[in-house]
């Protein structure tokens, strides 16, 4: 089975100017996350997509973040313009769908480096 | 609001057994669950408790008390491999069974 793809696996832009990300979850997961890891800190929940529809988006930075996941399987997840603070790897995570799944499957990330 | 405490860091000698204790606050509890992360790597799953008690997996363990909003992580038999960042993480079913991760603590295992 493979796994959560994710590309690139680093970037390094500078700031004010704009990047995307991009996600391919595991096949059949109809739950996709994407999640912000800043150095030493656990992973902060930007959104949470349940097929094609946005479950969750109340720590995204809608002034500059924006994501889709139009056909309810890949994604991906816009920066624009970029602030230095965004430095950070940006992990794309899917799951099963039913309520009582509870195992998030990540993908390798991407290291962001604003200068 | 939902907030997770866990230790910042844990040492422990090679073969011996730790705890990592995880504490929570939020309104929608479901589930309390455990990742790994190595350094460079991407977290991955180790447990999943939804009812009080003790989970065991191989070395590792997880426990919870719903009543007291308190889990912990046990690890046997350390390998210096267990070297990693350990997560705890609550799913709320608040907005759709959304999940919080707490602030991770680092294990060393010495030799």
């Amino acid at each position: 089975e493979a796994g959560v793809a994710q590309s690139p696996r680093y970037k390094i832009i500078e700031k004010r100017q704009s990047v995307a990300f991009w996600c391919n979850p595991i096949s059949g997961h109809a739950t996709l996350y994407w999640y912000q890891q800043i150095l030493g800190q656990g992973p902060k929940l930007l959104i949470q997509f349940q097929n094609n529809g946005v479950v969750d988006d109340s720590q995204l930075p809608k002034d500059r973040f924006s994501a889709e996941r139009l056909k309810g399987v890949d994604s991906t997840l816009k920066i624009q313009p970029a602030k230095l603070e965004d430095s950070a790897v940006y992990l794309c995570a899917s799951s099963l769908p039913e309520t009582g799944s509870y195992e998030q499957y990540f993908g390798p990330g991407t290291r962001l480096t604003v200068t | 609001g939902q907030s997770l405490e866990q230790p910042s860091e844990v040492t422990a000698v090679e073969g011996a057994i730790v705890q990592i204790n995880c504490t929570y606050q939020t309104s929608g509890f479901y589930g309390l669950s455990w990742y790994q992360q190595h350094d460079g790597g991407a977290p991955t799953f180790l447990s999943y408790n939804a009812l009080d008690g003790l989970e065991e997996t191989g070395r590792f363990s997880s426990f919870l008390s719903r009543s007291d909003s308190y889990g912990y992580l046990l690890l046997q038999e350390l390998q210096m491999k267990d070297s990693a960042s350990y997560f705890c993480a609550v799913r709320d079913r608040t907005g759709g069974f959304k999940t919080i991760f707490g602030a991770g603590t680092r294990l060393f295992v010495k030799a």
